[in-house]
């Protein structure tokens, strides 16, 4: 059973670009939410999508929109990037019912640098 | 917004000693779900442990065990004869019972001396 992935592992971008980095959920899961850990800092909460909508958002930019596809992967998308997107992006999957509601399981990130 | 505080930015154990991690969290309510995930330093943040609010006992798994204090808004860690695979970096979690959003502390950075 293949758990969360992300890809790509690695990206380097200029300020002014856009990026999209995509996730994969664990099987069975159908919730995806992204979360940005900046360096020394603890992740934080970006949004979640569920059911192909955005389900419910933290405290970020319209800069960072979200796609969530049937299949239940996901993209996350950076506009107009600044030199503080500069971060691991991770991404984490749940499930929607029971105990599954209350459980997320991360990828291996996705570490984006901005020059 | 939901507060979680880790006040230890480092903390070390000797090999096969025992360690523990302290966790403090800000809430107005009742029900809700506590985490403590590690990341290693190949940053793939594993869940450790969970603890649901609404139950007295505290979780166990394996070497790893919660004292939550829900009055005091406090949820520490022990982990029991420390390995060397057990240095990372840990995470204290808050989840709301009606929200979906994690909110992490800073983190608490564990190195086990051999």
């Amino acid at each position: 059973d293949a758990g969360v992935t992300q890809s790509p592992t690695h990206l380097i971008k200029t300020r002014g670009q856009q990026v999209t980095l995509r996730c994969s959920p664990k099987s069975g899961h159908d919730t995806v939410s992204w979360y940005q850990q900046a360096l020394g800092q603890g992740p934080q909460f970006i949004f979640q999508y569920y059911e192909e909508e955005e389900r419910q958002r933290g405290n970020f930019p319209d800069r960072f929109s979200g796609h969530q596809f049937p299949n239940y992967s996901s993209e996350l998308n950076v506009n107009a990037l600044w030199l503080g997107d500069s971060a691991l992006y991770l991404c984490a999957s749940g499930g929607n019912t029971g105990l599954a509601l209350s459980e997320q399981y991360f990828g291996p990130g996705t570490r984006l640098t901005v020059t | 917004a939901q507060t979680v505080t880790q006040s230890q930015p480092e903390m070390s154990v000797q090999e096969a000693e025992t360690v523990t991690l302290s966790c403090t969290y800000d809430t107005s309510e009742s029900d809700y779900y506590l985490f403590w995930y590690k990341q290693p330093p190949s940053r793939q943040m594993i869940l450790v442990i969970r603890q649901e609010a609404y139950k007295q006992q505290n979780a166990t798994e394996n070497r790893f065990s919660v004292n939550f204090q829900k009055a005091a808004k406090s949820f520490s860690l022990k982990i029991s004869d420390s390995q060397l695979g057990d240095a990372a970096m840990y995470f204290c979690a808050y989840r709301s019972n009606t929200g979906n959003q994690f909110y992490f502390g800073t983190g608490t950075s564990l190195t086990v001396i051999p």
